[in-house]
């Protein structure tokens, strides 16, 4: 079946530092991977997806991330963190032959001024 | 904003009373999951409505039922309410077939507590 591990509860990170959030998939076949953020109160908002093509994605507010399919990861990074990006990140992948989304538990991003 | 709206957006219950959960789904997205995100977890899927049907469901009880009508939007029923149906609960619409990405268009959640 296909699913996605988040290893890490909460990611600290200093403002103006690189972050980098983890994620290892488990599928059979081809993945389709996405990241989602959430803030309080709030619903998910689409970051940035793989389907195929180029390893490295690039999504909203200056997020990427790279698939990597050997260690079958999908980290999110960004080069530099704002204080604005504290929220709780989600990785997922698409089950095969529906819409369906698997998420990991989520990350805890605090980014410190 | 992905044009997705849930409502309402809190509501209380008491154990083995019944709520209903509401979506309209965004412009020309024909269909509509469900999914219940508890404190500190990951969202899980309920299930997923297309043209009307239930097409394809998660680990959930049948007391959690949904109805989708032909303007694509959708409702969530939960019957008998137990304390652990208190969450979040997520509504997202999309594309099928060929048009479709697998990319999710979420809602702002209706939290429903029971107590």
């Amino acid at each position: 079946a296909q699913s996605v591990a988040q290893p890490e509860d909460q990611v600290n990170v200093a403002e103006g530092n690189p972050l980098t959030v983890k994620c290892t998939y488990s599928v059979s076949g081809n993945p389709y991977l996405f990241w989602y953020v959430q803030y309080p109160n709030r619903g998910l908002q689409f970051l940035l997806k793989y389907i195929t093509g180029d390893n490295l994605v690039k999504g909203s507010y200056g997020f990427e991330a790279e698939f990597n399919k050997s260690q079958t990861s999908f980290h999110l990074k960004k080069p530099s963190a704002l204080v604005s990006d504290s929220a709780l990140y989600f990785c997922a992948v698409r089950v095969y032959g529906n819409n369906r989304l698997a998420f990991g538990k989520g990350n805890q991003v605090v980014v410190i001024p | 904003e992905t044009g997705v709206t849930q409502s309402p957006t809190h509501l209380i219950k008491t154990r083995g009373q019944q709520v209903t959960l509401r979506c309209s789904s965004q412009s020309g997205h024909n269909t509509v999951s469900w999914y219940q995100q508890a404190l500190g977890q990951g969202p899980q899927f309920i299930f997923q409505y297309y043209r009307e049907e239930e097409n394809g469901r998660g680990n959930f009880p049948p007391r959690f039922s949904g109805l989708q009508f032909p303007n694509y939007s959708s409702e969530l029923n939960v019957n008998a309410l137990e304390l652990d149906d208190s969450a979040l609960y997520l509504c997202a619409s999309s594309l099928s077939g060929t048009a479709n990405t697998g990319e999710l268009f979420f809602g702002e959640g209706s939290r429903l507590t029971v107590l």
